[in-house]
């Protein structure tokens, strides 16, 4: 138990449904992270939200929309998406962007669309 | 481009040592951190390298070298639990973490 949770743990979805996936953290952390994860691939930056203000948004396509309506949750609105969107959906919260502060992650979301 | 590399994969024996290597090209540098992730699980926090030098935390250690691009993360005393992937990530000059595919790492009994 790392203090961020995530839900649901498992999703499928056909590519015209809208779903959302939610992330909750009561670290007292500034930073929140959304992150794709896909095999054998590195961790990719999907957005990065520092006291509830996006920050930064890695060339996301516009299917995927990032909400913080505080600092101790993120949601991540999903619609039309593909199937090579198939991937671990990490969730992460840091107290800062800086130093030596680590991100603390949440379980995934493992994301099927199909 | 910003770049770590790691070893896909390595295999050790149970109760003997590992290094694994990280090598990074990133535009700056704001520490280097390394990453446990087991199968399933959330990826959590390990090391976290700044200054020059070999920081140890009991049978994990963790090493940098800024001229070179360098890391490695060395285990001792090897056990079963220690299966895993291991993930390099280097913060760049604008505080974003750039990460390596990770390492995945075989004990053998």
């Amino acid at each position: 138990e790392t203090g961020v949770t995530q839900t649901p743990r498992h999703l499928v979805m056909g590519m015209t449904n809208k779903k959302s996936l939610k992330c909750e953290q009561h670290l007292g952390h500034n930073a929140m992270y959304w992150y794709k994860q896909s095999a054998k691939k590195p961790l990719e930056l999907m957005f990065v939200y520092n006291f509830k203000e996006q920050t930064e948004n890695n060339s996301v396509p516009s299917r995927f929309s990032p909400e913080c309506p505080n600092s101790s949750h993120l949601f991540l609105h999903l619609h039309t998406l593909q199937p090579e969107d198939s991937a671990l959906y990490l969730c992460a919260s840091s107290l800062s962007q800086e130093g030596p502060s680590e991100a603390f992650f949440g379980q995934g979301t493992r994301l099927t669309v199909v | 481009g910003q770049n770590i590399d790691q070893p896909t994969e390595m295999t050790a024996t149970e109760g003997a040592i590992v290094q694994i290597n990280c090598t990074y090209q990133t535009s700056g540098f704001n520490g280097l951190f390394w990453y446990q992730q087991h199968a399933g699980e959330a990826p959590t926090f390990l090391s976290y390298n700044v200054l020059d030098g070999l920081e140890e935390k009991g049978r994990f250690s963790s090493f940098l070298s800024r001229s070179k691009g360098y890391s490695y993360l060395l285990l001792k005393e090897l056990q079963m639990k220690d299966s895993a992937s291991y993930l390099c990530a280097v913060r760049d000059s604008n505080y974003q973490l750039i990460w390596g595919a990770g390492t995945k790492l075989i004990i053998k009994p």
